[in-house]
């Protein structure tokens, strides 16, 4: 079955440490996305792809780095620069930028402690 | 003001009630408009989208009112499976936001028996 697998489900960190967030995607989409989400807000975009090797920021990408060396993968590092990174993260992709249908992951959830 | 709005509820009804909610954009350039729904702890996923003339599909109609702005989603003999929070989606059209996707924070919606 094509889908997106993001892992982990669940991460614990502690303050001051990297940690990169896997996303990969099985149905040849050429966009991918990361997003976060917090109790009572929308989605909010931090980084998108529309090709491979390369990226844009999203709106809020501080604290963050993406790559896109494979068509099939988007890891998503969140940095000790990120002020608040306890969130819910989500990956996403599509045909292409202008559509409206996302095909998201389940989600990591990560808490620092 | 926000980019797009809406009532974040909860909406607590009785099987069988018909409830709406309406999301309000800000940018009257926006050409596009869908509705996700999202079940706790979950990913969203595509509910409908939202054509100009308003369409429906089963128990769910979405209207589309340019002239104030808004989006609604009628859902009809609401059931208990109904019980989630929707997202209003809107593609910017314009200046930076051309091809995005901006989230509302969501409805949350409760069937009770």
């Amino acid at each position: 079955d094509g889908g997106i697998t993001q892992s982990p489900k669940y991460l614990f960190r502690k303050e001051g440490q990297n940690v990169t967030l896997s996303c990969e995607q099985n149905l040849n989409h050429d966009a991918m996305y990361w997003y976060r989400q917090d109790p009572g807000q929308g989605l909010r975009l931090i980084y998108y792809s529309q090709i491979v090797n390369d990226f844009q920021k999203g709106d809020i990408a501080e604290g963050y780095s993406v790559s896109r060396e494979k068509k099939e993968s988007f890891p998503l590092t969140v940095t000790s620069a990120q002020k608040n990174p306890t969130a819910f993260y989500l990956c996403a992709s599509s045909t292409g930028r202008l559509t409206g249908e996302l095909f998201f992951g389940e989600g990591s959830r990560l808490t620092v402690l | 003001r926000k980019e797009v709005e809406q009532d974040p509820g909860p909406f607590n009804v009785p099987e069988g009630a018909t409830v709406a909610f309406n999301c309000t954009y800000s940018n009257s350039a926006s050409q596009s408009f869908f509705w996700y729904r999202q079940d706790c702890r979950k990913e969203p996923k595509l509910l409908m989208s939202v054509y100009s003339s308003g369409n429906e599909d089963g128990r769910f109609t979405a209207q589309l009112n340019r002239a104030s702005q808004y989006i609604s989603l009628l859902i009809r003999d609401s059931k208990l499976s109904d019980s989630a929070t929707y997202l209003c989606v809107v593609i910017g059209d314009g200046s930076s936001n051309t091809g995005k996707l901006i989230f509302g924070q969501g409805t949350t919606l409760q069937v009770k028996p």
